[in-house]
């Protein structure tokens, strides 16, 4: 089993619906999580960093981590066409690890 | 403006050459990091740096080499033993704790 598993996709939206994107991972030692966006032929840029559980939010998009069931999402209300790109979960446990990535889920929001 | 460059932005090898990617940030991080990226494969370790003469190996070290002598610069040469070297090549770095990785906008790798 890979410790942080994404579900690749594609998916495809209409602008202003709300996405879900959702991981999965398997070390309970980690405690810190990202969510980058990656447009083509770019490198990812961070969007959301959290520790532990609870929820974080930022403009449109909201990051929840629920480390009882060790499932991570990001939220996007109000998508738009500029939303649309490959986002990476990703976590590690702190100085003991390094970080470990989702495969990225492909996200396409249609005008 | 602060942040990470990669270059070149394109690169082609031949059979039996070795290349070398750049990598330079001027944000004063100490850890560096390459990963490779392959379409549907998410993102791979190759090798780490946490401080300056110092480096370990990722998951996927192997037809790869670095070195890190100054703290701003960590350069990837990819070896002739590297036989499928194909791929989309990134670079992060983080300040020391539990920081999140910043990113270049990548090296893609092509063989001729």
């Amino acid at each position: 089993q890979k410790e942080v598993e994404q579900d690749p996709g594609p998916l495809s939206v209409p602008e202003g619906a709300i996405v879900s994107l959702n991981c999965t991972y398997s070390n309970s030692a980690f405690q810190y999580f990202m969510w980058y966006r990656q447009y083509s032929r770019k490198g990812p840029e961070l969007l959301m960093y959290t520790y532990s559980s609870g929820n974080k939010e930022d403009g449109r998009f909201t990051a929840q981590v629920d480390k009882s069931s060790k499932y991570i999402s990001l939220f996007i209300r109000d998508s738009q066409p500029s939303d649309s790109a490959t986002y990476l979960c990703a976590a590690f446990g702190g100085s003991q690890g390094n970080l470990i990535f989702g495969k990225g889920t492909k996200l396409s929001v249609k005008p | 403006d602060g942040g990470i460059t990669q270059s070149p932005k394109y690169l082609f090898r031949k059979e039996g050459q070795n290349v070398t990617l750049s990598c330079e940030q001027n944000l004063n991080h100490d850890a560096m990091y390459w990963y490779r990226q392959d379409p549907g494969q998410g993102l791979r370790l190759i090798y780490y740096s946490q401080i300056v003469n110092d480096f370990q190996k990722g998951d996927i070290a192997e037809g790869y080499s670095v070195s890190r002598e100054k703290k701003e610069s960590f350069p990837l040469t990819v070896t002739s033993a590297q036989k499928n070297p194909t791929a989309f090549y990134l670079c992060a770095s983080t300040p020391a704790g539990n920081q999140p990785q910043h990113f270049g906008d990548g090296t893609r790798l092509s063989i001729l």
